[in-house]
């Protein structure tokens, strides 16, 4: 069974602090896909980013960036310089992924962390 | 392109009355996957779908709940005789292929209150 863990439920922030929020994962499958989703107070899902697990380089993006570590299960997202916008709450997201073609990408989500940004 | 279009938006419904919430996949896309977020918590995967065909309903609560995802038209999520603890945002997702290689889009939701 896949399990998907976002130990912080919330956190808050004072504007340009940097943050990261956790993320481990459960899996048996050795191919996998790993997600972020950002859900601003409207309500709905933003994706940010999606890793297959055989790619271990991390990313940046603007001030985005995200850690993945197969060897901790983690794949850890960190926003630099926070701004008041990037308040929301963040979830991460697992979904299989394996070579015989028979699995079809259901995610399985953290419970989330809520992320306030303070000006 | 438009993309993942649900309706309603929002939904008030008594307790015992029916809700059904609908789903317009992008263009292109016969995959279909509806995911139910009760207050303060995570997405939860629900009934995965191809047009005509279910092909996951593991995440459907036994009884009340089914879906379709009929030759024409948007894919439905019913839920008969809604009590209390319904009260959620569902969202759909759809992909153009079974391969998780293509990603989810998702839709905006429907927040469906159960009074």
């Amino acid at each position: 069974a896949q399990k998907v863990t976002q130990a912080q439920t919330e956190i808050s922030v004072v504007e340009k602090e940097d943050v990261t929020l956790d993320c481990v994962y459960e899996t048996r499958d050795t191919t996998y896909y790993l997600f972020w989703y950002k859900q601003p107070p409207s309500g709905e899902l933003v994706f940010l980013i999606r890793r297959n697990s055989f790619d271990e380089q991390n990313e940046i993006s603007g001030r985005y960036s995200w850690n993945f570590q197969k060897s901790t299960s983690s794949f850890n997202f960190t926003i630099t310089a926070s701004q008041v916008v990037d308040s929301a709450v963040y979830f991460c997201a697992l979904s299989e992924a394996n070579a015989g073609g028979t699995s079809y990408g259901k995610l399985t989500f953290g419970q989330g962390t809520i992320l306030t940004v303070h000006p | 392109n438009a993309g993942v279009m649900q309706n309603p938006r929002h939904l008030v419904r008594r307790r015992g009355q029916e809700a059904r919430l609908r789903c317009s996949p992008m263009k292109g896309h016969s995959h279909v996957y509806w995911y139910r977020q009760l207050p303060e918590e995570g997405l939860k995967f629900m009934v995965y779908l191809q047009k005509e065909n279910i092909i996951d309903e593991s995440g459907m609560p036994k009884e009340r709940f089914s879906a379709e995802f009929p030759k024409e038209g948007p894919s439905i999520l019913r839920i008969q005789q809604v009590v209390r603890g319904d009260s959620a945002a569902y969202f759909c997702a759809s992909s153009p292929r079974r391969d998780p290689l293509y990603e989810q889009f998702f839709g905006p939701g429907t927040r469906l209150t159960v009074l």
